[in-house]
């Protein structure tokens, strides 16, 4: 099984609609992110979360929405979806550790998202 | 501004040759570099890292070169493989553990 859970993996949805994406994890970690890929523009960070309590926007928040129901969970909800949020999301956890300020991300397989 | 980038969109090898990759970063203040290798289909996932209290980090057939004068990073693949074809990312810890990614560059290896 895979550390790192995403549900749904694909989905067609139409604008206006509202859309949430799952995340789980079995690594244990505190930290964990949800990440958007488009061709051509890399990775850009939505929202990142340390913990339960503690949830930080990214370089691209806006029109995106999250909720860390517990350490294994953080799901990323579009309220009201739109043709432009048309894009491979993906969420990843991290063993960062303070000492040393370093730490690697684990990624799911991603969830393919399409906004008609 | 906060920007992670690469130079060169795609990049094809000869197998057997080594391969560089450069990305270039515009945040004085990150303190942490890391490499990705995207497989179709697949999430990132970890090559190598540095920080930036070092130039030079190796491991298993890669090499991470660290020049902060010129804000530069790179990716060096040794004898490159035709399983090193992938999307290669860097990011950066840009501060408060905010991790950002670069635009990619597309490994492609020659038979």
């Amino acid at each position: 099984d895979a550390d790192v859970t995403q549900t749904p993996r694909n989905r067609i949805t139409k604008t206006g609609k509202r859309i949430m994406l799952e995340c789980s994890q079995t690594k244990g970690h505190d930290r964990m992110y949800w990440y958007r890929q488009d061709p051509g523009l890399g990775l850009r960070l939505i929202y990142y979360s340390f913990d339960v309590k503690d949830i930080n926007k990214g370089e691209i928040s806006d029109g995106y929405s999250v909720s860390r129901q517990a350490q294994a969970k953080f799901s990323l909800s579009l309220e009201s979806a739109i043709p432009n949020q048309t894009a491979l999301y993906f969420c990843a956890t991290s063993d960062w550790a303070s000492e040393s300020n370093t730490g690697e991300l684990f990624f799911g397989e991603g969830s393919r998202l399409t906004v008609l | 501004g906060e920007s992670v980038g690469l130079h060169l969109p795609t990049l094809s090898v000869q197998e057997g040759d080594n391969s560089i990759i450069n990305c270039a970063y515009s945040n004085s203040a990150s303190d942490y570099f890391i490499w990705y290798k995207q497989e179709s289909g697949k999430g990132p996932q970890f090559i190598i890292d540095i920080r930036s209290n070092m130039d030079k980090r190796q491991g298993q057939r890669v090499t991470v070169l660290l020049n902060k004068t010129v804000k530069h990073l790179s990716l060096q693949i040794a004898a490159t493989q035709p399983g090193d074809s992938a999307v290669y990312f860097c990011a950066e810890n840009i501060g408060d553990d905010k991790i950002i990614f670069g635009k990619g560059t597309r490994l492609h290896i020659l038979p």
